[in-house]
């Protein structure tokens, strides 16, 4: 079965430090996988993709995210945490020959002052 | 661009009566996505069209649900008849191609009394 996993469903990091927010995969072929955030009472916003290429992909407001074949992971990082961005967080799938994305349950980010 | 537009942003009903959320996808996107969300069973994928096509509608809960999309700049979600349990908010999304990247609209919080 086609899948995504966030392990977490908080995180807090303090302003300042880097952060990370996971994020794992389950389907066949070679899935285009996608980061979302959501602030509260809005849409959810994209923020990065990888579809090929680079393992390490650039996105929104310095976020980056790693893509891990081997792990079949695509963790969000960010070098240095802002309290502007404590949202909630969505990881996301395109499984090969899928036409819909496959939503996570997503992460709620809190970065403390 | 405006984004994706919803209307109306909050509609509140009471139980048996029939609701419809409207939404105006990004110009120039042929792919447009009906979601729900709700803390018990997070972001649901209700139906998706591609130009205008309905491609899968395997998501929709029930025969009470039904969608349009008349044109390519205009589509519908309509509930009738409405009941509690289908208290929410419903996101529409759009998409330049069906495999991309798809961008948000604020959404309708739904509450049915």
């Amino acid at each position: 079965a086609q899948s995504v996993a966030q392990p977490e469903d908080q995180v807090n990091v303090a302003e300042g430090n880097p952060l990370t927010v996971k994020c794992t995969y389950s389907v066949s072929g070679n899935p285009y996988l996608f980061w979302y955030v959501q602030y509260p009472n809005r849409g959810l916003q994209f923020l990065l993709k990888y579809i090929t290429g680079d393992n390490l992909v650039k996105g929104s407001y310095g976020f980056e995210a790693e893509f891990n074949k081997s792990q079949t992971s695509f963790h969000l990082k960010k070098p240095s945490a802002l309290v502007s961005d404590s949202a909630l967080y969505f990881c996301a799938v395109r499984p090969t020959g899928a036409n819909n994305l496959f939503f996570g349950t997503g992460t709620r980010l809190t970065v403390i002052p | 661009d405006a984004g994706v537009i919803q209307s109306p942003r909050h509609e509140v009903t009471e139980m048996g009566q029939e609701v419809t959320l409207r939404c105006k996808p990004i110009s120039g996107h042929n792919s447009l996505f009906w979601y729900r969300q709700t803390m018990m069973r997070g972001l649901e994928l209700l139906i998706y069209f591609n130009n205008n096509v309905p491609i899968d509608d395997s998501g929709m809960p029930e025969d009470r649900f039904s969608a349009k999309m008349p044109n390519a700049s205009f589509s519908t979600l309509k509930i009738q008849p409405s009941e509690p349990r289908d208290s929410a908010v419903y996101f529409c999304a759009s998409s330049p191609r069906i495999i991309y990247e798809q961008y948000f609209g604020p959404g309708t919080r739904l509450t049915v009394t």
